[in-house]
């Protein structure tokens, strides 16, 4: 299993400018999840998704959107790029919100800068 | 809102030497979570703690949840240089077990 991928693994975006981030899962879970991290900084949670077709916002959602249209993937959309989006972005997977299974598996990572 | 932290933010000890991060939350947490990250890497799980007053231990590490479920702790008894990294508490608030409110973290520099 290659566990949480992510694409790509560094971005440089002109301010205005849109990409969408790449998060697949080969572990057949449930609940996936988008955080970013900002430099010496704990991470955020910006949108989640508890199954296909189902998707809400975390604590930072603001200037992102998200699609589930499968169990395995889940990109992240940024529309108008902005300088605060710089940061590293984190794609997680748990198998469900039951403790004892919730524990988060995450991808390596796409830094992201914003000139 | 709901706030998790974390102290110290930075810790250097000589290898051999006890380290110990302390998390506190403003709320009660139906469970709390301890993540490993290394420098340029991703977080790692580590442990879940879910009972009031709760310890567990993983060799050297040692994990205990609060009997208010409103903090915990991790300890590491003697250092090693591969304890290297930022240890992150994730807690999860009453009622919302999938959405985790990660600390500030704690970085660990082990000197040799």
């Amino acid at each position: 299993n290659a566990g949480v991928t992510q694409t790509p693994k560094f971005r440089i975006l002109k301010i205005g400018q849109s990409m969408t981030l790449q998060c697949t899962q080969d572990m057949n879970h449930n609940y996936m999840y988008w955080y970013r991290q900002d430099p010496g900084m704990g991470l955020k949670l910006i949108y989640y998704s508890v199954g296909a077709g189902i998707t809400d916002k975390g604590e930072v959602p603001n200037g992102y959107n998200v699609s589930r249209s499968t169990t395995e993937d889940f990109p992240l959309r940024l529309e108008l790029a902005a300088p605060s989006q710089t940061s590293v972005y984190f794609c997680a997977s748990s198998y469900s919100a039951t403790a004892g299974d919730n524990e988060q598996f995450f991808g390596p990572g796409t830094r992201l800068t914003v000139l | 809102g709901q706030q998790v932290m974390q102290i110290p933010q930075y810790q250097h000890v000589q290898e051999g030497e006890d380290f110990t991060t302390y998390c506190n939350s403003s709320t009660t947490l139906s469970n709390i979570q301890w993540y490993k990250q290394r420098p340029g890497g991703h977080p790692v799980f580590l442990i879940q703690l879910v009972k009031s007053g709760e310890v567990k231990k993983q060799k050297r590490l040692t994990f205990q949840f609060g009997e208010a479920k409103k903090n915990s702790s991790l300890h590491i008894t003697a250092t090693q240089t591969t304890d290297v990294g930022t240890y992150f508490c994730a807690g999860a608030p009453g009622g919302a077990t999938n959405k985790l409110i990660f600390g500030t973290g704690t970085l660990l520099a082990v000197q040799p």
